[in-house]
């Protein structure tokens, strides 16, 4: 069964860093896309970046570029968002998807982690 | 950056009754080599993650019932749902994947009249 299980909720303050973490299970975590999304409470989905474990080929979307990094570690199966200098901004739900693919063409986020809220205030 | 824009953004419909949100995106989506539109629809209920309806346009991932069909090619498409049931009540989402950065559209939150 494939899951994508994400660290728990976290309570930072501004200027702080921050690494929350989605561990795969149930496939062969080198050869599936892993993206992540941002949710604002109570506003619409926004996609952040996506990374291949496989090679560790990241992208950006560019309201995020330079906002945060996207990381993968094989060894574990997991694939990670950071931020080295938290704002209150950042305060939202962040989900981890899957890219599926079928006869090699990717057909969308087939599977999702349960989110992780991140809360920044001072 | 593809846009992609969603209407209405909100919508209520009788139970037993059809659904219909539309969603535009600024250039195509349809992707040559195996011709399909890179365009999913995903449902999000109140403290969930959202969940894969549709791919590739009108393809129903497995598990989704009949009653919810996509339609569209190019740049414009539709999301379908044929007799709404309580349980549809959530907001639904298009989003493309056919060139980076993906981008959802906005949301239509589908209630009950």
């Amino acid at each position: 069964e494939v899951q994508l299980v994400q660290s728990g909720a976290e309570v930072k303050k501004p200027g702080e860093s921050l690494k929350i973490s989605c561990k795969a299970s149930g496939y062969s975590f080198t050869t599936y896309w892993i993206g992540w999304v941002r949710q604002v409470p109570g506003k619409g989905l926004e996609w952040m970046g996506i990374i291949y474990p496989g090679d560790s080929d990241t992208k950006y979307s560019p309201s995020f570029q330079g906002q945060v990094t996207i990381s993968a570690d094989r060894s574990i199966n997991t694939a990670y968002l950071q931020w080295s200098s938290l704002k209150a901004s950042d305060t939202a739900i962040y989900y981890c998807a899957r890219r599926g693919h079928l006869g090699g063409y990717s057909y969308g986020s087939d599977y999702w982690g349960q989110g992780t809220l991140v809360t920044v205030s001072s | 950056d593809i846009v992609m824009n969603q209407s209405p953004d909100s919508l209520a419909v009788s139970l037993g009754e059809r659904a219909t949100i539309n969603c535009k995106s600024s250039q195509s989506v349809l992707f040559s080599s195996n011709n399909k539109n890179y365009l999913g629809w995903y449902q999000q209920k109140p403290g969930q993650p959202p969940k894969l309806l549709i791919y590739w346009a009108s393809t129903r991932e497995s598990g989704v019932p009949d009653r919810f069909s996509g339609s569209g090619s190019g740049t414009d498409f539709t999301l379908t749902i044929s007799s709404l049931q309580a349980e549809d009540v959530a907001v639904y989402y298009c989003k493309q994947h056919y060139s980076s950065p993906f981008t959802f559209g906005q949301g239509t939150r589908l209630e009950i009249k």
